[in-house]
């Protein structure tokens, strides 16, 4: 069976320090990848999604990047991080068109 | 432009009780909707998948059904369990299939089951 996870679980930064959220998924291979954001009351939102080893694509532009340096890797990242980029980010994985399957994704503090 | 709306945003009923929750939805190409559950802290798992020709689909206490004439999908559940509290997420595919779908997502319903 498939699993995602992801690490860590909750995550307190300072402003202007860096990121870095691992998300990795057992039992399939050639997924495609998700990074998505949760704010407080808002609806999920994609930040980026990625059908293959470094194949990334950006859905909005902010300060934030991802990667894929292996099948089955997905990590984002940030420089310096804002108070804007706190919430909750939360990795998923699908086949083509099919149902996402989420991690239980990072609760991320910004300070 | 490309948007799912639900409602209410929030509902509270006694343990027991069976509820319904609607999505209304804006999407073209519709390809699928559909139904997660996100427990509080967690991540989102998916309930139900309905393509353009289905219009019932059940998950145990779940059902779901969607009217692709007026774009409308509920969610009933029946018999509520405290373990029903979560916020009920649906999601709308647009596109032809494949990769570059994109989903849309609700804002959510928060449903809280009292004893």
């Amino acid at each position: 069976s498939q699993t995602i996870h992801q690490w860590p679980a909750t995550l307190v930064q300072p402003v202007g320090s860096p990121l870095s959220l691992e998300c990795t998924v057992e039992g399939t291979s050639n997924p495609n990848l998700y990074w998505y954001r949760q704010a407080a009351g808002r609806g999920l939102q994609l930040l980026f999604y990625s059908i293959g080893i470094d194949q990334i694509s950006s859905e909005v532009p902010q300060n934030l990047s991802a990667s894929r340096p292996q099948d089955r890797q997905f990590i984002l990242s940030s420089k310096k991080l804002l108070l804007s980029d706190s919430g909750f980010y939360l990795c998923a994985w699908s086949v083509p068109a099919g149902a996402h399957f989420f991690g239980p994704g990072t609760r991320l503090t910004v300070l | 432009k490309n948007q799912v709306e639900q409602s209410p945003q929030s509902l509270i009923i006694l343990e027991g009780k069976n509820c319904t929750l609607q999505c209304n939805y804006t999407v073209s190409p519709f390809s699928n909707l559909r139904w997660y559950k996100q427990d509080t802290g967690r991540g989102p798992v998916s309930l139900t998948i309905m393509t353009f020709s289905e219009n019932t689909k059940s998950n145990g206490r779940y059902t779901a059904t969607l009217d692709a004439d007026t774009k409308q999908s509920s969610l009933h559940i029946t018999a509520s369990q405290l373990s029903d509290s979560a916020s009920y997420i649906c999601v709308v595919s647009a596109g032809y299939g494949g990769a570059t779908n994109k989903l849309i997502f609700g804002t959510g319903t928060l449903l809280a089951v009292q004893p």
